[in-house]
């Protein structure tokens, strides 16, 4: 049973580009969350989503940052014009349903802006 | 809101010893969960051990147990006969079991294992 997925897991972008970050959760998992980690710090709270829906967004960015969990293919985390504060490490975490509290991590796409 | 405080940033232990991980916990929920979670030099986020707080018994896997002291609100982590391996960040963390269930996580216990 493969493990959540990201990709890429490097990703460098320049200033004003977009980032586009993909995780595929476990099989059977329909829970996804977004996770930004800056350096030396812990991992802070983006978005939850389930397929084809946002449940709770309130870590998100107002401006620049979108994402979505279609109902055929990954999850998405789209970062527009991107900045070089943006720079950081981006984990995805799926579980298979509400009341299941353990969330299975990816391996993460640490994004460099430059 | 919910918060998680770890005031460790970092620590030195021997191998063979037993190590416990500070951490302390603030919310207004009744029913939540506390993790840990671990973070090796190679950035993977690992799942070490989950405390749920109706759970009358302290969580254990292995050479980790969960130290949970609800009226202290506190959620040490335990390593037992630490190996080399154990060298990491490691991150507190909790979720309500009502909602989203997102995590929020401490700032991490850098741990370092000495020979």
């Amino acid at each position: 049973n493969a493990g959540v997925m990201q990709n890429p897991r490097h990703l460098v972008r320049r200033r004003g580009q977009e980032a586009r970050l993909r995780c595929s959760p476990m099989k059977g998992h329909s829970h996804v969350y977004w996770y930004r980690q800056l350096p030396e710090e812990g991992l802070k709270f983006m978005v939850y989503l389930q397929k084809e829906n946002i449940i709770d967004e309130s870590g998100m960015p107002k401006e620049r940052f979108s994402a979505e969990f279609p109902k055929e293919g990954p999850s998405i985390l789209r970062i527009q014009q991107v900045v070089r504060g943006d720079s950081a490490a981006y984990f995805c975490a799926s579980s298979p349903a509400i009341g299941v509290f353990e969330q299975y991590f990816g391996p993460g796409t640490r994004l460099t802006v430059t | 809101a919910q918060k998680i405080t770890q005031t460790q940033p970092g620590m030195f232990v021997q191998e063979k010893e037993a190590v416990t991980l500070d951490c302390t916990y603030d919310t207004s929920d009744q029913s939540y969960g506390l993790f840990w979670y671990k973070q090796p030099s190679s950035g993977e986020m690992i799942f070490l051990i989950y405390q749920g707080s109706y759970d009358e018994q302290n969580a254990t896997e292995g050479r980790y147990s969960l130290n949970f002291q609800k009226a202290r609100k506190s959620a040490n982590l335990v390593i037992s006969a630490s190996q080399l391996g154990d060298s990491a960040m490691y991150f507190c963390a909790m979720s309500a079991r009502q909602g989203a269930q997102k995590l929020v996580f401490g700032q991490g216990t850098r741990l370092t294992i000495n020979p």
